[in-house]
């Protein structure tokens, strides 16, 4: 069965720095996402990608995050001057479509911020 | 503001127990009503979708179902391997995002 693939599974990174989180989604699926679980509490939306450009973005996204599909099979989160908080699980998701479709996860990237 | 709540929190079954999970939304419009399943270290996986008041799905021992207020989801006869956090999730008519409730935590027993 087709799955959404997240490497790396854990990423530690000190304070200040860039990280960037890569996920292959499903093959024939339009719509990409990534939300974020920190510790003990909800999932949370972060951004949805379609067609190459941002289609919604939560108010979590500000200009610290950029998301990118560099090319045909790849999307990434980079996030910028990481801070403490920033440590979560961060969840990649795609869609066939965005419309009563539903949403496939990843296995998730754990970001530990030191 | 839209909302998802989850009740309740944790749940604990023996073997051959069966119960239901509920999930209470309030939102301006909704799209759909989504059930994940999630184990410790992993990603939601998807379990069914819901759209209108009235309808209901059914996987082996799981079966949810949809009101204009609420959903439950319901667990017959669990086993062990049922054990895991179940997720709600709504999508509203203005909005591509899932806004996930808090989830139930369940552990059946052997």
């Amino acid at each position: 069965e087709p799955e959404v693939t997240q490497t790396p599974s854990h990423q530690v990174t000190q304070m200040g720095q860039e990280v960037i989180l890569r996920c292959v989604p499903i093959s024939n699926h339009l719509y990409f996402y990534w939300y974020r679980q920190i510790l003990g509490q909800k999932v949370e939306f972060l951004v949805s990608f379609y067609n190459n450009e941002i289609s919604e973005k939560s108010e979590i996204f500000d200009d610290q995050f950029s998301v990118e599909r560099p090319d045909g099979s790849n999307f990434t989160l980079k996030i910028r001057s990481t801070k403490l908080e920033d440590s979560a699980m961060y969840f990649c998701a795609s869609s066939a479509s965005s419309l009563n479709q539903p949403q496939h996860f990843g296995d998730g990237t754990r970001l530990s911020i030191l | 503001e839209d909302q998802v709540t989850q009740s309740p929190e944790a749940l604990r079954l023996q073997e051959g127990e069966s119960s239901s999970l509920n999930c209470s939304y309030t939102v301006s419009g909704l799209r759909g009503l989504f059930w994940y399943r999630q184990d410790p270290g992993k990603g939601p996986e998807f379990l069914f979708t819901l759209y209108s008041a009235g309808e209901e799905k059914e996987k082996e021992r799981l079966k949810a179902t949809l009101t204009k207020k609420e959903s439950f989801l319901h667990i017959t006869a669990p086993k062990p391997e049922d054990s895991a956090t179940y997720l709600c999730a709504v999508q509203t008519d203005s909005s591509y995002k899932l806004i996930f409730g808090s989830g139930t935590r369940l552990l059946v027993r052997p």
